[in-house]
């Protein structure tokens, strides 16, 4: 089972550039979220989706931006990488229905840095 | 607001050795849910366990036990004659109240095992 796989592992970007990082899950999950890890510190959510069509705001979203079209894919872009965006990003995803305890289940990471 | 605290930032012991990692959270809902999760060398995130407030019972799960106390608003976790494969970041998690999913954290606590 592929679960939630994110591209690409590693990425180099310059100052100002802009990318997507991938993230797709077949679980079927209406949940999904993305987190960035700085060193040192637990996971930050960066952005959130409950569901195709529906994205709001975490914790620290300013510099990114998501879409969610599909249950499948919830795409990360940065428009004008910035230093402080150098980070490892986790895509996860969980079901929705009654027991709200369902863990979250997560991609093995992007490792991003932005020179 | 809700909050989790892990306060030891690295713990070293040798191996076969038993070791306990803190977690201490911060909520004001009387329904949620608590994780644990460990981020190998490799980087990937593995869930671990889940815990419902409503549900005291402490688990134990071959080497692995955890202890939820409600009164201390803790969920800490014991490792029992740890092994080298045991080094790793773990990191304890809250479920956010409301509905959409979302964990908050604490800073992680590195496990080094030595031989």
């Amino acid at each position: 089972n592929a679960g939630v796989t994110q591209t690409p592992k590693f990425r180099i970007l310059k100052i100002g550039q802009s990318m997507t990082l991938q993230c797709t899950q077949d679980m079927n999950h209406n949940y999904m979220y993305w987190y960035r890890q700085d060193p040192g510190m637990g996971l930050k959510l960066i952005y959130y989706s409950v569901g195709a069509g529906i994205t709001d705001k975490g914790e620290v979203p300013n510099g990114y931006n998501v879409s969610r079209s599909t249950t499948e894919d919830f795409p990360l872009r940065l428009e004008l990488a910035a230093p402080s965006q150098t980070s490892v990003y986790f895509c996860a995803s969980s079901s929705t229905g009654g027991a709200r305890n369902q863990p979250q289940h997560f991609g093995d990471g992007t490792r991003l840095s932005i020179l | 607001a809700q909050k989790v605290t892990q306060a030891q930032t690295e713990i070293s012991v040798v191996e076969k050795e038993d070791v306990t990692l803190d977690c201490v959270y911060e909520t004001r809902d009387t329904t949620y849910y608590l994780f644990w999760y460990k981020q190998p060398p490799s980087g990937e995130l593995v869930f671990l366990i889940r815990r419902n407030s409503f549900d005291e019972q402490n688990e134990i799960s071959g080497r692995y036990s955890w202890n939820f106390q409600k009164s201390t608003s803790s969920f800490n976790f014991t490792i029992t004659a740890s092994q080298v494969v045991d080094s790793a970041v773990y990191f304890c998690a809250l479920r956010e109240s409301g509905n959409t999913g979302k964990l908050i954290f604490g800073q992680g606590t590195t496990l080094q095992v030595k031989p």
